[in-house]
């Protein structure tokens, strides 16, 4: 298994631009969580999909973003517009139902906003 | 709600001497607990997890934890450090409802030549 598959791996913007980032969760997972990590906050969950279908925006920041899985095989993250504050490390998880299983991390995207 | 914390933001320790890196952890009912490590420009890589049964975990990379109720404790353990082991490690916890796994802070360590 090719693993939770992120992309872009980096991304650059300028302030005001639209930024998506996009998730392929492992293949027979229905669960997908949207992180972000910063030095100053540390790891904060965004959203979180189940049979994608959103469970909880609350991590959400603002409306600014959005997040949306069209199938089980995808989903996107986007910004818009960007500011330099969201820039962070993106990252997204997928697992099974059940509680005894683990999320698995995509490699995440960098994001720059300038 | 289910929190963790992670007491060290940095652990340091020589190569061959053991280490432990220290979680505990709150939450109402049965706790699912789980290590994460992160390597630099990484994402969050499995170790181990506790879902019931024997208190002592073992998992990937030769690293251990044990869980311990009474203390609401899940240190994670190794004999004997490598200096490849030097990376972010996290703690999580999950309650016994489908949630999210809620993530420590985080420790660092660094092990020493």
């Amino acid at each position: 298994d090719a693993g939770v598959i992120q992309s872009p791996r980096h991304e650059v913007t300028e302030m005001g631009q639209e930024v998506t980032l996009r998730c392929k969760p492992i293949s027979g997972h229905d669960y997908l969580f949207w992180y972000r990590q910063t030095m100053m906050r540390g790891l904060e969950l965004l959203i979180y999909f189940n049979n994608n279908v959103p469970i909880d925006d609350s991590g959400m920041p603002e409306d600014r973003f959005s997040a949306k899985m069209p199938n089980a095989s995808f989903s996107t993250l986007k910004i818009q517009p960007s500011e330099p504050r969201d820039s962070a490390v993106y990252f997204c998880a997928s697992s099974l139902l059940g509680r005894g299983y683990e999320q698995y991390f995509g490699p995440g995207t960098r994001l720059t906003v300038t | 709600a289910q929190s963790v914390a992670q007491p060290e933001d940095q652990v340091n320790v020589a190569e061959g001497n053991p280490l432990t890196v220290k979680c505990t952890y709150s939450v109402s009912g049965n706790p699912y607990l789980f290590w994460y490590v992160q390597y630099p420009n990484r994402g969050l890589q499995f170790l181990l997890k506790y879902i019931t049964g024997d208190n002592l975990v073992k998992g990937s990379y030769g690293f251990e934890a044990e869980f311990n109720k009474s203390q609401t404790s899940f240190h994670l353990k190794k004999p004997s450090a490598l200096v490849s082991d030097s990376a972010l490690y996290f703690c999580a916890v999950r309650d016994e409802g489908n949630t999210p796994l809620v993530f420590g802070k985080g420790t660092r360590l660094s092990v020493i030549a």
